[in-house]
């Protein structure tokens, strides 16, 4: 199960949009993998932000969405706030296996 | 309210072993899929083993393969970890994840707080 890759960092200004890719294999993100997103702050368990690439579960603001194209997914924060600084993973799972994204700090400057 | 609490991290000496518990209450524990996620200090995270609902399929990660057993008990509604054999890179908090329970298909949607394993001499 190895790490899906993202990017260490982005960045983005109050109110921007910021995008954060995550990249596998066609074995796991370009497969029927089901691909979700959780954000992580310090000292505090992982939130679920997207499911099944581009769902939100009930009370995640719309302001998150997801997309996939071939063994790329990636998650976007539109109007950027200051709350949304933390760390982002992606996952992929397929049952037998899962795999999480190397994660991606988002820093709101 | 939906909530998974884990229990019985701590300190270990290398090759000792520890056993991780995970209580789940507000949900019908015994018709969901379960799952243990740790993070290392200052890394990333790291699944580590699945149980099916009535804990008839097991799959673990290669890192923990044989040394980490999961199981379940449905009549308390309790998930566990049996940890062998552990190594210093086994030191992490260990998260116990439910799967689905909010109908969001494949994706870990109830965590607990977390528990933390030292393995150290």
């Amino acid at each position: 199960q190895s790490a899906l890759t993202q990017p260490a960092s982005v960045s983005g200004s109050p109110g921007q949009s910021i995008t954060i890719s995550c990249t596998g294999t066609s074995s796991d993100v370009g497969s029927y993998n089901v691909v979700s997103w959780y954000q992580q702050h310090p000292g505090k368990a992982p939130k679920l932000m997207l499911y099944e690439g581009n769902k939100r579960p009930s009370g995640i603001s719309n302001r998150f969405s997801g997309f996939k194209s071939g063994n790329t997914a990636s998650l976007t924060i539109s109007g950027l706030q200051a709350e949304d600084e933390a760390d982002y993973y992606c996952c992929s799972y397929a049952g037998r296996s899962t795999s999480f994204g190397s994660g991606t700090k988002v820093t709101v400057l | 309210q939906v909530q998974l609490v884990e229990s019985g991290g701590g300190v270990v000496q290398p090759g000792r072993s520890l056993r991780l518990s995970c209580a789940a209450s507000g949900f019908s524990f015994r018709n969901y899929g379960m799952h243990w996620v740790r993070q290392a200090p200052g890394k990333g995270l790291e699944w580590v083993a699945v149980i099916w609902y009535d804990g008839s399929n097991k799959y673990y990660a290669d890192s923990v393969k044989g040394r980490l057993t999961i199981s379940r008990d449905n009549s308390k509604n309790t998930l566990y970890l049996q940890m062998n054999s552990l190594r210093a890179e086994d030191t992490a908090v260990y998260y116990c994840a439910s799967h689905g329970v909010s109908g969001t298909t494949g994706a870990f949607d109830v965590w607990g707080q977390g528990t933390m394993v030292t393995v150290s001499s």
